[in-house]
């Protein structure tokens, strides 16, 4: 059981937008930065957003992200087949000591 | 080019020790940590503890702690990852993720770690 909290899976059609949230507290996502990462199966995680709302080199701009208080959130528009991956985020916690937290993920469908 | 190259896969029985390796190459080792990430078959993300090769800072997630052994070799641009006696629990797929704060950019290919008796 994570300590971040994200639905297990969504869905939509192609071409539509998407959002999956991730849900925190204080000691976590309200007072540090979120990254995202996609992950197809058997392959490895890719780093999607960083710093909240960041994309790296490469990463389209149908990707972003957001965060408000202690939830933080990723959307997708134009959804396309090829992103149908699961996605995952991360934090930094300093419930006890400082240590780094990943959600549960969430299994994206394009229906 | 950043590249982190990871040791191969392993196949040990329950009690036996192990260690793997990501050896990093393309930055300056020593200035950014080394996260490890384990991943369950059929399950997601678990964030095990981080390095920093530079002065060997190491730091643990509270469910790994005490189960595995975080250490970096800057001179050979390694980090390392290890049991002194694995369990069947122990089966999964080991990545490491350079980490330069906030997130982690490059991965590793990840090894398999398969124990069974």
């Amino acid at each position: 059981q994570s300590v971040l909290t994200q639905p297990p899976s969504v869905s939509a059609a192609a071409g539509q937008k998407v959002t999956i949230s991730c849900s925190g507290s204080s000691s976590n996502i309200g007072n540090n930065y979120v990254s995202w990462y996609q992950q197809f199966p058997g392959t490895v995680p890719k780093l999607l957003i960083f710093d909240n709302n960041k994309r790296p080199s490469g990463i389209p701009d149908r990707f972003s992200g957001s965060k408000s208080g202690t939830s933080a959130t990723l959307g997708i528009t134009g959804l396309q087949t090829g992103d149908e991956a699961d996605y995952y985020c991360g934090t930094w916690d300093s419930s006890l000591s400082a240590y780094w937290v990943f959600g549960g993920g969430t299994k994206l469908t394009v229906l | 080019e950043v590249q982190l190259v990871q040791s191969g896969a392993e196949g040990k029985k329950p009690g036996e020790s192990l260690k793997i390796s990501c050896k990093g190459s393309g930055y300056s080792f020593s200035s950014y940590w080394i996260g490890w990430v384990r991943q369950m078959p059929g399950k997601g993300l678990e964030w095990m503890g981080i390095i920093f090769p530079g002065d060997s800072d190491t730091r643990y997630s509270p469910s790994f702690q005490g189960q595995v052994t975080i250490s970096a070799d800057k001179s050979i641009s390694t980090a390392y990852l290890q049991w002194s006696s694995l369990k069947a629990s122990d089966t999964a797929m080991y990545y490491c993720a350079r980490g330069p704060d906030d997130y982690f950019d490059y991965w590793g290919q990840g090894t398999r770690v398969t124990v069974s008796s």
